[in-house]
């Protein structure tokens, strides 16, 4: 089974404050996502990555970035936290750009911004 | 541009009822579709996909017809289970987008004994 891990599952920073969220997939895969989960809003894609040292700019990329120097590791990066990022942050990855090819998705990292 | 819209939640039945999520899209060109569902404290994980019109995607008892004469992808099953409470995601992707997709705001589903 894929395998998608989320380096914190809980996380608590404070405003103005740079974090790093880490996602790693195990199982090979070209493409990688990142999104926020926010209540009423549903899922939102940020950034995401189709090969190594590549990024795409999603639905709301402000105040976001991202890093992906090797295959399977994923990060994404908040340069200056503010609350309005406190927030669900899911990592997902899939096999290719092929539209039959599903996502497979992380677990989650509850993050909260002070 | 690309939408999804899912009927709102929570969603509230009784073990062995007959479960409804209604879903319709908006979309520039012919996507696929599918269901997503999140279990308290989990990620997302793939439900179910139709990637033509007419097709049917199954999985686990669920059920979802992709109905392009009324652009829409309504989510079912029979008899719904206490295992079944979770968030539902209707989502799609279009032909040529990368495999970007783009979410409905999910329908929670509690079932109660």
């Amino acid at each position: 089974d894929v395998k998608v891990t989320q380096s914190s599952r809980y996380l608590v920073k404070r405003t103005g404050e740079k974090v790093f969220l880490e996602c790693v997939q195990d199982m090979d895969h070209e493409n990688m996502f990142w999104y926020r989960q926010d209540p009423g809003l549903g899922l939102r894609l940020i950034y995401f990555s189709y090969d190594v040292k590549m990024k795409e700019k999603g639905d709301i990329p402000e105040g976001y970035s991202v890093s992906r120097e090797k295959k399977e590791r994923f990060s994404l990066i908040l340069e200056s936290a503010s609350t309005n990022q406190t927030s669900m942050y899911l990592c997902a990855s899939s096999q290719t750009t092929g539209i039959n090819q599903p996502q497979h998705f992380g677990d989650g990292t509850r993050l909260s911004i002070l | 541009g690309d939408s999804v819209t899912q009927m709102e939640g929570p969603v509230t039945l009784s073990e062995e009822a007959f479960l409804t999520i209604n879903c319709t899209y908006t979309a520039t060109g012919y996507p696929s579709l599918f269901w997503y569902v999140q279990y308290p404290g989990e990620g997302l994980q793939l439900l179910l996909k139709a990637t033509k019109a007419d097709d049917k995607g199954s999985n686990k008892g669920f059920e979802a017809t992709y109905r392009k004469e009324t652009t829409s992808f309504h989510l079912e099953k029979g008899s719904v289970q206490v295992s079944d409470s979770a968030v539902y995601f209707c989502a799609l992707v279009l032909t040529g987008g990368g495999n970007k997709l783009t979410f409905g705001t999910g329908t929670q589903l509690k079932v109660e004994l």
